[in-house]
């Protein structure tokens, strides 16, 4: 079975650091790019950062860029989100969600972040 | 940025009748390949999202038939031909044609 989990998530302050895990099973991670998107209590989604499955090429929201790094270690499933510099305004639920051709399938259950003093 | 606009933001519907989606794209999401990466997920109440439709109209593995996506360049529109009590979510239309991907805001379905 195809499955993401994401772990990582909790209570930081305003300023602090999180680096959020996604574990990948189910195929072969290492064939398939992958995406961060959050979604804020109550709201729309919004799309973090992807990562092509190489590593090589990444992108992320302009809202994240400077602060938040994505990456991913194929030898071990994983793909990571590391969030510096964090602000209330970054409190979601953040999703991972595996890409192929553009298409966003599966997404992970998600892991809640908030940004509180 | 492509600004994704959806219409109705609320739709109530009663069981067993149709429902429908507008989607439009502030810009057109036809890519340099052919393709118009315009998907429809769903996301049930606590749930995380689910791919519904890719590229306009192609229904995902899994996807009932009363499900269907259609429309070209900006104006994309999402059926529910028979809505059921399963149904009920918000669906989000998104493309991901250019970066940053982005979505529309959401349409809340809901059984009057």
């Amino acid at each position: 079975e195809v499955q993401l989990v994401e772990s990582g998530g909790g209570l930081v302050q305003p300023g602090g650091s999180l680096r959020l895990s996604c574990a990948a099973s189910g195929f072969t991670f290492s064939f398939y790019e992958m995406n961060w998107v959050r979604q804020a209590p109550g709201k729309g989604l919004e799309w973090v950062s992807y990562i092509s499955s190489s590593g090589g090429t990444i992108y992320y929201a302009d809202s994240v860029k400077g602060r938040f790094t994505i990456s991913r270690d194929n030898a071990k499933n994983s793909l990571y989100l590391q969030m510096n510099s964090l602000r209330a305004e970054d409190t979601a639920i953040y999703y991972c969600a595996r890409e192929h051709s553009k298409v966003f399938d599966p997404w992970g259950q998600g892991t809640l972040v908030t940004v509180s003093s | 940025d492509i600004v994704m606009t959806q219409t109705p933001l609320s739709s109530p519907v009663t069981l067993g009748q149709p429902a429908s989606i507008s989607c439009r794209s502030s810009q057109s999401l036809v890519h340099s390949d052919g393709n118009t990466y315009l998907s429809w997920l769903q996301q049930r109440p606590g749930q995380p999202p689910r791919l519904l439709i890719y590229k306009i109209s192609n229904r995902f593995s899994g996807v009932p038939d009363r499900f269907s996506g259609s429309g070209a360049g900006t104006d994309f529109t999402l059926k529910i031909s028979r809505v059921e009590a399963e149904d009920v979510g918000i669906y989000f239309c998104m493309q991901a044609t250019q970066f940053p991907i982005t979505f529309g805001q959401g349409t809340r379905l809901e059984i009057k």
